[in-house]
């Protein structure tokens, strides 16, 4: 079993829809969880960090559910720009390390005009 | 420009040749990383290095080596380069000391597309 696993897609949604990407982790000591972005043959970028609350920023909504090991992020009136991969990562270490983040195959999303 | 500069973008090479991946970065950030990324494996650590004395192998070493020359400068060679090395190979940096919700922030360089026939 990978230690964080995610649909890999395609998502194909119009534009304006609302589209949810869940990811699943296997340890459950990890210790912070992030999505990230990566556009087509390009490098990977934070989008943001899940805090265990739920967190929201514009039109993104990522959630934490630690008893189940899942994270959520929700996209709210998708644009075309929206499209990418979507990375979810979680930090299996503690602290500062850096050197314990897993990262997800990705989840493509395709808004369609 | 990037923050984090790789050199060379793209490379096609042959089996059993050497190659060295260059990594550069304006950030001041101490710690560097190399990861390669494959179709359905995601993205993988090989070596990081938290400063320029500090170097640790990552979960896929094996047939890797790395020279940290400076705080700025990180280095990936592929010995004798073999065909299941093909992939994309990206260097990222951080920040030292973060925790919690920036422990994830990793910044990332354009990649270095490597084909080995």
């Amino acid at each position: 079993r990978k230690e964080v696993e995610q649909d890999p897609g395609p998502f194909n949604v119009p534009e304006g829809a609302t589209v949810a990407f869940n990811c699943t982790y296997s340890n459950s000591a990890s210790q912070s969880f992030f999505w990230y972005r990566q556009d087509c043959r390009k490098e990977p970028k934070l989008l943001m960090s899940v805090y265990s609350s739920g967190n929201e920023d514009g039109r993104f909504t990522a959630q934490l559910n630690r008893a189940s090991q899942y994270i959520s992020l929700l996209i709210r009136d998708s644009k075309l720009s929206d499209s990418a991969t979507y990375l979810c990562v979680v930090n299996k270490g503690y602290g500062g390390a850096t050197n314990k983040l897993i990262f997800g195959t990705g989840t493509l999303l395709a808004v369609q005009p | 420009d990037a923050d984090v500069t790789q050199t060379p973008r793209n490379r096609i090479t042959k089996t059993g040749k050497r190659i060295m991946l260059e990594c550069s970065q304006t950030k001041g950030h101490d710690r560097m990383y190399w990861y390669r990324q494959d179709p359905g494996l995601g993205l993988r650590l090989i070596y990081y290095s938290f400063d320029v004395k500090d170097i640790n192998k990552g979960e896929i070493s094996d047939g890797y080596s790395v020279s940290r020359q400076a705080q700025a400068k990180f280095s990936l060679s592929l010995e004798s380069a073999i065909p299941n090395q093909t992939a994309l190979y990206f260097c990222a940096t951080s920040d030292f000391g973060l925790a919690g919700e920036r422990s994830g922030e990793l910044f990332f360089g354009e990649g270095s597309r490597l084909t080995v026939l």
